[in-house]
């Protein structure tokens, strides 16, 4: 089965705090993953993917087969990165399945 | 255009009315796909488009569902006969080419209220 887990429906930490934001997947096969996200009153939005390896406002996220995870970290959080957070996974023919999401809430 | 275009924004209709929902994807994408939004469901995969064809329709929930595109552009989201439970936001998205290696650009979706 392909399937997103994220455990964590709210995560809430203070500015200047490290962030990790937990994402779990079931694939068999190369899996591609993503992180998007959605500011308030925003459309959703890609932030990253793991096949570039990239780091995007300060966001990492690396993938690791054997623990099947995509976790996405932040060193030190700002209250601009508050936000709903989704992990995906690239199912068959292109589409993909997202996880129930994260709200993050980074406190002054 | 410049982004994908969603209409309506909103939309309240009472139960057992018919409803289209509309997406305009960015020119020259060739996938097509929509999703539900619920609280606490996060994204639901209804559909996917590549041109004018659906080569995955597994995620819509009933009969009462149909889309369609057309011209490989615009495609309608129809919900038939709605319930309350169709509630939703109802996103839309558009890729260039059909494995959606970059990732999805999404419309700012329709928020469909049933009463």
């Amino acid at each position: 089965a392909q399937r997103v887990t994220q455990p964590e429906k709210l995560l809430s930490v203070f500015k200047g705090a490290p962030v990790e934001l937990k994402c779990n997947y079931s694939y068999s096969g190369s899996p591609e993953l993503f992180w998007y996200v959605q500011y308030s009153r925003q459309r959703l939005q890609l932030l990253l993917r793991h096949i570039s390896r990239e780091s995007i406002k300060g966001f990492t996220a690396d993938l690791n087969k054997g623990e099947t995870s995509f976790h996405l970290k932040k060193p030190f959080a700002q209250e601009e990165d508050s936000a709903m957070y989704y992990c995906a996974l690239k199912g068959q023919g292109g589409k993909l399945i997202f996880g129930q999401g994260t709200e993050l809430s980074v406190k002054p | 255009g410049a982004g994908v275009s969603q209409s309506p924004s909103n939309k309240v209709t009472e139960k057992g009315k018919d409803v289209e929902l509309r997406c305009d994807p960015i020119s020259g994408h060739t996938a097509l796909y929509w999703y539900r939004q619920s609280l606490g469901q996060g994204l639901e995969f209804l559909i996917y488009f590549q041109g004018n064809s659906a080569p995955d329709k597994s995620g819509l929930p009933s009969d009462r569902f149909s889309a369609e595109r057309t011209g490989g552009s615009v495609s309608t989201l129809t919900i038939q006969r709605t319930q309350q439970e169709d509630s939703a936001v109802y996103l839309c998205a558009s890729s260039l080419g059909g494995q959606g290696a970059y990732g999805y650009t999404f419309g700012s979706g329709t928020r469909l209220t049933v009463v």
